[in-house]
């Protein structure tokens, strides 16, 4: 069965710094992985996917993430943080493009300014 | 394309009462997935459908879960004499091949 990590609960940043939230995930074949985004008493906003191909994948509200299988990693990345980017963000794996997902427990990110 | 919806918002109800919710999805979508999500956890897997076919469910669906999809678009989860430890947000998602895409949600709170 697959299963994901994310290792940081809480990650405070100053507005305009760089961001890293790390994921790990264990998956036996090539995993299609997630990041989603929710804001207090939201749903969850898809980020960005990657299913296969270029490891580094672009996605919305500037954020990228990198691939990389050698690590079972999938980290999300924003060169400069804006205030409105403070919310919980969630990692998650899946065996196929539209299969069940299963996430992380999530890393909240606090925005000082 | 108005995306995922689901109702109610919130729901109160008393500790042995049933409730049901509905959830719309996106309307090209033949796939629906219902999570739950209790505090400070990520989304749990619950069940999905392909179409009408319930394909999957999870061992944390107990017997006093059912969830439809009668014609294939939107869905209901009902659940039977609620327990206080059901209170949750129980998520709605449809996919195409690019992911799925979430609802808002429907906070339950069993008293």
């Amino acid at each position: 069965a697959q299963s994901v990590t994310q290792p940081d609960i809480h990650i405070t940043v100053s507005e305009g710094a760089s961001l890293e939230l790390r994921c790990n995930y264990s998956y036996g074949a090539t995993p299609y992985l997630f990041w989603y985004v929710q804001s207090p008493g939201q749903g969850l906003q898809l980020l960005l996917k990657y299913f296969s191909g270029d490891t580094l994948v672009q996605g919305i509200k500037g954020f990228e993430a990198e691939f990389k299988r050698s690590q079972s990693s999938f980290n999300l990345r924003k060169p400069s943080v804006h205030w409105s980017d403070a919310a919980e963000y969630f990692c998650a794996v899946g065996t196929g493009t539209a299969s069940k997902l299963t996430f992380g427990t999530g890393t909240r990110l606090q925005v000082t300014l | 394309d108005t995306g995922v919806s689901q109702d109610p918002r919130h729901k109160i109800t008393k500790r042995g009462q049933n409730v049901t919710f509905r959830c719309d999805p996106i309307s090209e979508h033949n796939r629906l997935y219902w999570y739950r999500q209790t505090l400070g956890q990520g989304p749990e897997f619950l069940t999905y459908f392909q179409n009408e076919a319930q394909l999957e469910k999870s061992r944390l669906l107990s017997d006093r879960f059912s969830a439809e999809r009668p014609k294939g678009s939107f869905s209901t989860l009902e659940i039977q004499r609620t327990e206080q430890g059901d209170s949750a947000m129980y998520l709605c998602a449809s996919s195409n091949l690019s992911g799925q895409y979430f609802g808002p949600g429907t906070r339950l709170t069993v008293l």
